[in-house]
């Protein structure tokens, strides 16, 4: 079966600063990997996915995440967090062969600081 | 294009009683997948329905059950309620292969009191 560990369950930074909110899975099979946003009282955005391809995928309002076979990782990277920023980070994967099922990790709070 | 929605939006309810959940995913989706999402928990995949079958299943009682109907809305039916059922109950739609992107909707607040 196959899990997802998201290292930091809380990451408070300043705006401007850099962020790597951090991911592992843990697979015998090839997975598709996501990254989604849950901001307070609503549903989950896809911010970006890994379906094969180029290891370095980018999301429109900055972010960006590269998948490491080796490290079995996924790590979620923005160079410049703004205070919009502020929200709830899952990172998540799904087999091939799961139809739509996707597993979550536990989630990132990440809160951006003036 | 109008996106999933679920109703209703909040829900309250006494142990013991049941509840039936809706989803209308976006049109021409046909995969419509449930999850339940709480600070203890996570989120957790419930079941999957793709063209009216079942497709995937979670780990959950019996007491969780769900369909598609050829519209491709959803339900989802949680009986004989327990106060560990209290969540957020979010439902994702998408057109159902394994590339294509899943839509969430803004999920249904279910208190068990």
């Amino acid at each position: 079966a196959q899990s997802v560990t998201q290292l930091d369950s809380q990451v408070p930074v300043f705006e401007e600063a850099p962020v790597e909110l951090r991911c592992n899975y843990s697979s015998s099979v090839s997975v598709y990997l996501f990254w989604y946003v849950q901001y307070p009282n609503q549903g989950l955005q896809l911010l970006l996915k890994y379906l094969s391809g180029s290891t370095l995928v980018e999301s429109i309002n900055g972010f960006e995440a590269e998948f490491n076979k080796s490290q079995t990782s996924f790590h979620l990277r923005k160079p410049s967090v703004h205070i919009s920023d502020t929200a709830e980070y899952f990172c998540a994967v799904r087999l091939e062969s799961s139809g739509s099922r996707l597993t979550f990790g536990e989630g990132t709070q990440l809160t951006v600081n003036p | 294009k109008a996106g999933v929605t679920q109703t209703p939006r909040y829900l309250i309810k006494t142990r013991g009683q049941q509840v039936t959940l809706s989803c209308s995913p976006i049109s021409g989706h046909r995969s419509v997948s449930w999850y339940q999402q709480t600070p203890g928990q996570g989120l957790q995949f419930l079941f999957e329905y793709f063209s009216e079958t079942q497709r995937n299943k979670g780990n959950f009682p019996g007491r969780f059950s769900g369909r598609q109907f050829s519209n491709s809305r959803s339900e989802m039916n949680v009986s004989t309620l327990e106060l560990g059922d209290s969540a957020l109950y979010l439902c994702a739609s998408s057109k159902g292969g394994a590339y294509n992107e899943q839509f969430f909707g803004p999920g249904t607040r279910l208190t068990v009191l």
